[in-house]
């Protein structure tokens, strides 16, 4: 089973929201860990969007729009990226990342198109 | 502005080694580690190791271990990573990223190096 599960893919319409699941893998608790989150748009690299522990440990990237947010499920052990008032430049690939093991460890990354 | 550049495209057989490198520029190179992350086509991100500029520490992924190496010269701002017995399924883009030590706020990104394994 992999450390980080994204679901593959995500669609939702302009203006709206969407809320991207990384859910980690049985055994470890997502309490204890620092989520980091990127944006991959088509031949580029990935940009960094922010880090979500908790609601007093966290930090957005420099000049990431605050529609971006992170948070967590503790209940579904899944970290959360929420993108609100979609936009149709958000149309992009989002890994999660942790640190796990001495290893820095990514999701398979989420394919979200807004349509 | 802090810009990590990188080598060109490589094209490399089965069994031989590539050397990427990755050349600092905009602030003091000795002060942030250096990671190296790939991506196969169509693929994931996959994080290989890291690099402490200022010590030359070392940290690979377990897969790694044994077929990478990843080195720096100081004197001219520039990271290093050779990764030895390559096969087919080693083709990929293979970027360079800074962080501070132990933080996964990879802010800054060299442009990417593709490598194409093939006989």
């Amino acid at each position: 089973q992999a450390v980080l599960t994204q679901p593959s893919s995500l669609s939702a319409s302009p203006g709206a929201s969407a809320s991207l699941t990384c859910t980690l893998r049985s055994g470890i608790n997502v309490g204890t860990y620092n989520i980091y989150w990127y944006q991959q748009k088509p031949g580029s690299p990935p940009q960094y969007l922010l880090r979500y522990k908790s609601d007093s440990d966290k930090q957005q990237g420099s000049g990431v729009p605050s529609r971006f947010s992170g948070s967590k499920a503790a209940s579904a052990n899944a970290g959360i990226l929420l993108i609100s008032g979609l936009q149709s430049e958000d149309e992009a690939d989002y890994y999660c990342m942790i640190w796990h093991s001495n290893t820095w460890v990514f999701g398979g990354g989420t394919k979200l198109t807004v349509l | 502005q802090v810009q990590l550049v990188q080598s060109g495209a490589e094209v490399k057989k089965p069994g031989a080694s590539v050397k990427v490198s990755c050349k600092a520029s905009g602030y003091t190179f000795t002060t942030y580690d250096i990671n190296w992350v790939r991506q196969a086509t169509g693929q994931g991100l996959e994080w290989m190791g890291w690099m402490n500029p200022n010590s030359g520490d070392t940290g690979y992924a377990q897969k790694f271990q044994g077929r990478l190496t990843m080195t720096r010269d100081t004197s001219i701002s520039t990271a290093y990573m050779e990764l030895s017995s390559l096969r087919s399924e080693d083709s990929a883009v293979y970027y360079c990223a800074r962080n501070v030590r132990n933080s996964g706020d990879f802010v800054s990104w060299g442009q990417g190096t593709l490598v194409t394994v093939s006989s």
